[in-house]
């Protein structure tokens, strides 16, 4: 079945740095690739998300870059500010009906200091 | 977001014994999911659903049952709590899986077995 690496674990920089967070995925089939962010003690919601069809998708600071052949993803944050600390999930799915599960990644807990 | 709840969200059982996590969601969305999240693990698919009467195994479900009678309730059973078994369950649903919607993610269940 499909398996989704992260990193880092944890990634600290200060504030209006960049981040970066890296994903590989297992299964060829997977056409589907969102983000989440989930801050201390809130649930996980959607920030960013690509298709297998586009290979960069940007939304203000953030971006999201998908190398298909070498089946990996990364999230891109620019100028970071001390509320984008939060833990980011990536995950993949093939997508279709009743055919895929969204595997999550285990996590970055990314800390801006001011 | 206030159109996704959990209840109860917080939970102190002991082992072996059934506890019932409740999920109610005010969307009418078709696909309903349980995830549990576990430090180092990220989020684990237990079992989702693809409408009322369907349901289907995710990464993780041994132990648990699951049953949706009605589209908008998604009750996730414990049928004998372990130890291994406390975790923050999250319930999430979207409008469409063939579209690769979102997810919205519920409050989430802290569950402690003793």
């Amino acid at each position: 079945g499909e398996n989704v690496e992260q990193h880092p674990s944890t990634l600290s920089v200060q504030e209006g740095d960049s981040a970066v967070i890296k994903c590989t995925y297992s299964d060829s089939a997977s056409n589907y690739f969102p983000w989440y962010k989930q801050e201390l003690g809130k649930r996980p919601q959607l920030i960013i998300d690509i298709r297998s069809n586009v290979g960069e998708k940007k939304d203000q600071r953030i971006a999201v870059t998908l190398n298909k052949t070498a089946k990996h993803f990364s999230l891109h944050i620019t100028e970071t500010q001390p509320e984008d600390s939060a833990v980011y999930f990536c995950a993949a799915s093939r997508g279709g009906f009743n055919t895929d599960k969204l595997i999550f990644g285990t996590g970055t807990r990314l800390q801006v200091f001011p | 977001d206030a159109g996704i709840t959990q209840s109860p969200r917080y939970k102190i059982t002991e082992t072996g014994r059934q506890v019932t996590l409740m999920c109610h969601q005010t969307w009418s969305h078709s696909y309903m999911f349980w995830y549990r999240q576990d430090l180092g693990h990220g989020l684990r698919l237990i079992y989702y659903s693809a409408a009322a009467d369907i349901t289907d195994k995710g990464e993780v479900p041994d132990g648990y049952v699951v049953s949706r009678s009605k589209t908008e309730n998604f009750p996730l059973t414990l049928e004998s709590a372990t130890r291994s078994q406390t975790s923050v369950y999250f319930c999430a649903s979207s409008e469409d899986r063939v579209k690769e919607n979102e997810q919205f993610f519920g409050p989430g269940t802290r569950l402690t077995v003793l």
